[in-house]
């Protein structure tokens, strides 16, 4: 059971650049989230769906976009990366509405140069 | 409003001490306080969490403690190791459309031996 996988773990973008971001949960988890961490910033939500077919924006959505065609997968992307958007992004799933654990991914490290 | 304070910002204690990580929020309809723990390279995985019409919850080794009316509470971790050596977040729920957690900026805590 891998629970909530992240892929990929590393990448180096240039300014302008395009990628998609990749999270998928085997545990049949209704609601997903992207955050992004940065030091001393904690965790911020960027988006978030609470089902296959929708998504919702969270604190900082500005550069990014999201889709949610199947339950397990939700990608994050970014159309034209800017060095502010370094950071390291964590995918988290959870199977309820209310007082439920967020189940999180290593996370995947971007920098943009 | 929506921002939860954490401190310290990180802490070192001695095998066996008891280090003790505070956070403090403003609004009120938060309903929901867990907390983290993040081993490098690694994603946050939930420690522990404790509802607002409780004052302390105990698992193990670890103990929140809730002041609702201050709007604070804090983790406390008994007998600490060196394997406890990791970041720690707090964090406060609110359900809006989701489970919105806001973080706390995170807590670096080192057990030396």
């Amino acid at each position: 059971n891998a629970g909530v996988t992240q892929t990929p773990k590393f990448r180096v973008l240039k300014t302008g650049q395009s990628m998609t971001l990749l999270c998928a949960q085997d545990m049949n988890h209704e609601y997903m989230y992207w955050y992004r961490q940065d030091p001393g910033m904690g965790l911020r939500l960027i988006h978030y769906s609470v089902g296959e077919g929708t998504t919702a924006k969270g604190e900082v959505p500005d550069g990014y976009n999201v889709s949610r065609l199947k339950k397990q997968n939700f990608l994050l992307g970014l159309e034209s990366a800017a060095p502010s958007q370094t950071s390291v992004y964590f995918c988290a799933s959870t199977k309820g509405r209310y007082n439920q654990p967020q189940h999180f991914g290593d996370g995947t490290r971007l920098s943009i140069l | 409003q929506q921002q939860v304070k954490q401190s310290p910002q990180s802490l070192i204690v001695q095998k066996g001490g008891i280090p003790i990580i505070n956070c403090a929020y403003e609004n009120t309809a938060f309903d929901y306080f867990p907390w983290y723990q993040q081993f490098p390279g690694k994603g946050p995985a939930l420690l522990i969490a404790i509802r607002p019409d409780v004052s302390e919850k105990k698992e193990g080794r670890f103990t929140i403690s809730f002041n609702k009316s201050a709007k604070q509470f804090s983790l406390h971790i008994m007998d600490s190791q060196p394997g406890d050596s990791a970041t720690y977040f707090c964090a406060a729920s609110i359900i809006q459309g989701a489970q919105k957690l806001v973080f706390g900026q995170g807590t670096r805590l080192t057990i030396n031996p």
